[in-house]
């Protein structure tokens, strides 16, 4: 089945430790996302990727790296600058960039992740 | 700045009934797009309904349609016939459109759906 596959599901991590997020996508779509959702709050864009080998920061990418050296892979590197990285981490993807018709976004299970 | 306002933290329904969950946008945009998603207690983002700027009619996906009203800048959800699975939060975003061809999506803080049997 065509989808979006984020590992892990939980992830705990202790202070001062970079930790790696997992996306991987075969729906082969150009574009991919990822967002931070804290508790009782929407979602805000990190990073996203609209083609391989490049990327653009998000509205909160401080902490924050990603890569993109596959199409179906955008992994997510929380890094120990991020003063508060404990929250719910989801990764998206979409056909291609533009404006033109739905073009929605189609999102992973995600990742808890929780800082000790 | 683009905005998308959802005013009622969390609304509760009877089962079989309709709902309305409210949306608000702000946009300097001429051409934007509108989205509703589900977000169930596991986390995932389901998408539901999309509404083009310049769609003429209002979009319909099944029990869920879109009360579009673009000189209120208002993009509000309708539930028809609830049902116990439609409790959930509901998240409105807009597609903001960025230089390069990029765009992303901008999200309301949500509402909590609850249907009661």
């Amino acid at each position: 089945d065509g989808g979006i596959t984020q590992s892990p599901k939980y992830l705990f991590r202790k202070e001062g430790q970079n930790v790696t997020l997992s996306c991987e996508q075969n729906l082969n779509h150009d574009a991919m996302y990822w967002y931070r959702q804290d508790p009782g709050q929407g979602l805000r864009l990190i990073y996203y990727s609209q083609i391989v080998n490049d990327f653009q920061k998000g509205d909160i990418a401080e902490g924050y790296s990603v890569s993109r050296e596959k199409k179906e892979s955008f992994p997510l590197t929380v890094t120990s600058a991020q003063k508060n990285p404990t929250a719910f981490y989801l990764c998206a993807s979409s056909i291609g960039s533009g404006g033109e018709g739905s073009n929605e976004q189609f999102f992973g299970p995600g990742t808890r992740l929780t800082v000790l | 700045a683009q905005k998308i306002t959802q005013t009622q933290p969390g609304m509760f329904v009877q089962e079989k009934e309709a709902v309305t969950l409210d949306c608000t946008y702000d946009t300097s945009d001429p051409s934007y797009g509108l989205f509703w998603y589900k977000q169930p207690s596991s986390g995932e983002m389901i998408f539901l309904i999309y509404q083009g700027s310049y769609d003429q009619q209002n979009a319909t996906e099944g029990r869920y349609s879109l009360n579009f009203q673009k000189a209120r800048k208002s993009a509000n959800l309708v539930i028809s016939a609830s049902q116990l699975g439609d409790s959930a939060m509901y998240f409105c975003a807009m597609r903001e459109l960025l230089s390069g061809g990029y765009n992303k999506l901008i999200f309301g803080a949500g509402t909590r759906l609850a249907v009661h049997p």
